[in-house]
């Protein structure tokens, strides 16, 4: 059974840093693109980042670039998102997804964790 | 940029009902249409791929359409558990897009 595990999300002061970990079983994590989606509060779900399956590629979505960093480790089975200079329109439940790439960009998601809350207050 | 709307906001249903999803997309996105369902505290479940695939272990109640720019999710008998948000996902072109989605209550 596919299942993935986030954690590390919480409560954190503008500009401040977290780490969010999500530990994956139960598939083969090296064969999958991984990656972050995040819903804020009353809002429609945002894909955040994404990264191939040795870690050589990775994608991020404007709002988030040069902030945020994804990572993954083979040995663990697992995906970080390394968050810093946080904001409040960051705040939001980040949920770790499995990638399907059709083609190219053409990605949807086929498993997903139950997520993890960030809250930043200004 | 795709912009994805869901409508209604909202749906009433009663349990056996028909209930029939709507999602218009900004501009073409062929068939490359992604629906799921949420429940809360609970992790997105991919129900529907390539507008209207059923991912694995979904119920056959439940169907999609369209291509294009409009898309629709029908779930023929509503069960019990079948309460919950629907979105729809864009994955023809970047950025990815998804739908504010659609709630379906119990009438």
């Amino acid at each position: 059974e596919v299942q993935l595990v986030e954690s590390g999300g919480g409560l954190v002061q503008s500009g401040g840093s977290l780490r969010l970990s999500c530990a994956a079983s139960g598939f083969t994590f090296s064969d999958y693109w991984m990656s972050w989606v995040r819903q804020a509060p009353g809002k429609g779900l945002e894909w955040v980042a994404n990264i191939k399956q040795d870690g050589s590629e990775k994608y991020y979505v404007d709002s988030v670039k040069g902030r945020f960093t994804i990572s993954r480790d083979k040995a663990k089975n697992s995906l970080y998102l390394q968050m810093n200079s946080l904001r409040a329109e960051d705040t939001a439940v980040y949920y770790c997804a499995r990638d399907i790439v059709v083609v190219s960009v053409a990605i949807y998601f086929d498993y997903w964790g139950q997520g993890t809350l960030v809250t930043v207050s200004s | 940029e795709i912009v994805m709307t869901q409508s209604p906001a909202t749906l009433s249903v009663s349990p056996g009902e028909r209930a029939t999803l709507s999602c218009r997309a900004s501009q073409s996105v062929s068939s490359n249409l992604a629906w799921y369902q949420q429940k809360p505290g609970q992790a997105p479940r991919l129900l529907i791929y390539g507008a209207s695939t059923r991912a694995t272990g979904i119920p056959a109640r439940f169907s999609g359409s369209g291509s294009g720019t409009e898309f629709t999710l029908t779930i023929s008998s509503l069960q019990s558990e079948d309460f919950a948000v629907y979105c729809c996902q864009q994955y023809y072109n970047w950025p990815l897009a998804f739908g504010q989605g659609t709630k379906v209550e119990i009438k």
